[in-house]
């Protein structure tokens, strides 16, 4: 699997956007892209992946550059639910197994 | 739905002590499931995995194993705990693309 950069944190005020980004140089073309978040205490949460088009859900929009080397997970109207540690993983769907870096801990303030 | 569980939340067990972790999963079939450890302050390690029953497979070399005698069934053990085994635990399964966590069980070896 493909080794992915992220920030190691990151603050936002509470509605506004959190936009994280994460950097996946070495991605293979049939590599999915994960993202994931912990809140403190928790067990990690599915947000969204993608392969190459722009995704979007009820949680998070998923930006992808057209060379596919770097991603960004758009939180549109942070609340302080959100505060947690963002994991971004690149790997191939359905057979991948999801292996976590340290992640950017998000922090949404008042 | 798809649920998974995972037992005990919390856990202390004394040095030298048997360690058994149970998961499992309802409503799907042939899941890949998974074990993670996430020490204090630290990032989460993958420490097995298994895509079918009786199929383990170890990233991790330590005094902890896993079986899978059920297809939903997944068991986290050890015969001799020591203090380092302290951690936050997790049990996980994937069909697809996205993988979904249990709850976690806190594990501390006094």
């Amino acid at each position: 699997d493909a080794k992915t950069t992220q920030p190691t944190s990151m603050d936002c005020a509470e509605g506004r956007a959190a936009n994280l980004p994460c950097n996946h140089s070495t991605i293979s073309g049939n590599e999915y892209v994960y993202w994931y978040r912990q809140i403190h205490s928790q067990g990690p949460q599915y947000i969204i992946h993608g392969l190459k088009n722009n995704e979007t859900n009820e949680m998070a929009s998923l930006i992808i550059t057209e060379d596919r080397k770097s991603s960004t997970l758009i939180l549109p109207h942070a609340t302080l639910r959100d505060t947690a540690v963002y994991y971004c993983i690149a790997g191939l769907g359905g057979s991948y197994i999801p292996t976590f870096g340290r992640g950017t801990s998000l922090i949404v303030h008042p | 739905s798809q649920t998974i569980h995972q037992w005990p939340a919390t856990l202390v067990q004394p040095v030298g002590s048997p360690l058994s972790l149970e998961c499992t999963v309802e409503g799907t079939s042939n899941p890949n499931l998974y074990w993670y450890r996430q020490a204090a302050g630290r990032g989460l390690q993958l420490l097995f995995y298994s895509v079918g029953i009786g199929q383990i497979s170890s990233e991790v070399p330590q005094n902890l194993s896993a079986s899978r005698p059920q297809d939903r069934q997944f068991i986290l053990s050890s015969k001799k705990l020591l203090l380092s085994d302290s951690g936050f635990y997790l049990c996980a399964w994937s069909v697809s693309s996205e993988a979904f966590f249990g709850q976690g069980t806190r594990l501390t070896v006094v």
